[in-house]
């Protein structure tokens, strides 16, 4: 099973409400990461979960909480948002840096996310 | 930012010829890789090639790396309608995190 899966595809929430985005994998991968993508740019890196530790953190406002239950899921926890956050959210998975002698990165679908 | 660049931004052939894109980057690599995006989709790698190589083939892709013009390029040869795409250089410095460049729209005319 190559496949990285992302629910819900679409998503449409005020700017007071509370939702998740999820993402599951079962390769094997102990590397996960949230991406950001507006339309026409390309991806930005959001977070990077390491064997289920958060590991980096690229400046990302607080209204996004990322969460790795288990070494299959990822979780974006999302609240407060505002409509520039409005976007194309990509979750992917690989091998952990330094475990192989190069990974490439399997990418779900995406969560088309817009904030009214 | 580590964020590349590339260009052409948008690039539209004919079905049957080749399409060449170019990437360039401003910090030193572990490697460089190319991925694929279908409209507003996921993306899908296509090839890597390491700092040390010069030259890799991938079935109708060959991709180059120039470290000492911190530049790459991606060809793709006898180009298909189903090519069309969004094409993105990222690059791997350290850990094995992705820094993608501002992509090429292919378009491939049947």
């Amino acid at each position: 099973d190559t496949e990285v899966t992302q629910t819900p595809k679409h998503l449409v929430m005020g700017m007071t409400n509370k939702k998740s985005l999820k993402c599951e994998q079962h390769m094997g991968h102990r590397a996960m990461y949230w991406y950001k993508q507006k339309a026409k740019k390309p991806p930005e890196l959001m977070f990077v979960y390491s064997y289920e530790k958060l590991s980096i953190n690229e400046s990302v406002p607080s209204r996004f909480s990322p969460e790795c239950p288990n070494s299959s899921l990822l979780n974006l926890h999302l609240h407060a948002l505002q409509p520039e956050d409005s976007a194309l959210y990509l979750c992917a998975s690989s091998h952990p840096a330094g475990t192989r002698p190069y990974n490439e990165q399997f990418f779900g679908p995406g969560t088309r996310l817009t904030v009214l | 930012s580590q964020q590349g660049e590339e260009d052409p931004q948008a690039l539209s052939i004919q079905e049957g010829e080749n399409a060449t894109m170019n990437c360039s980057y401003k910090t030193s690599i572990n490697n460089l890789q190319w991925y694929r995006q279908n409209s507003g989709r996921g993306l899908v790698h296509l090839i890597l090639i390491r700092s040390n190589e010069r030259e890799k083939h991938s079935g109708r892709l060959r991709v180059t790396l120039d470290t000492s013009k911190k530049s790459s390029s991606l060809l793709i040869t006898a180009s298909r309608a189903a090519d069309t795409a969004s094409y993105f250089c990222a690059t791997v410095a350290g850990a094995n995190n992705l820094f993608f460049g501002t992509g090429t729209r292919l378009t491939v005319i049947p």
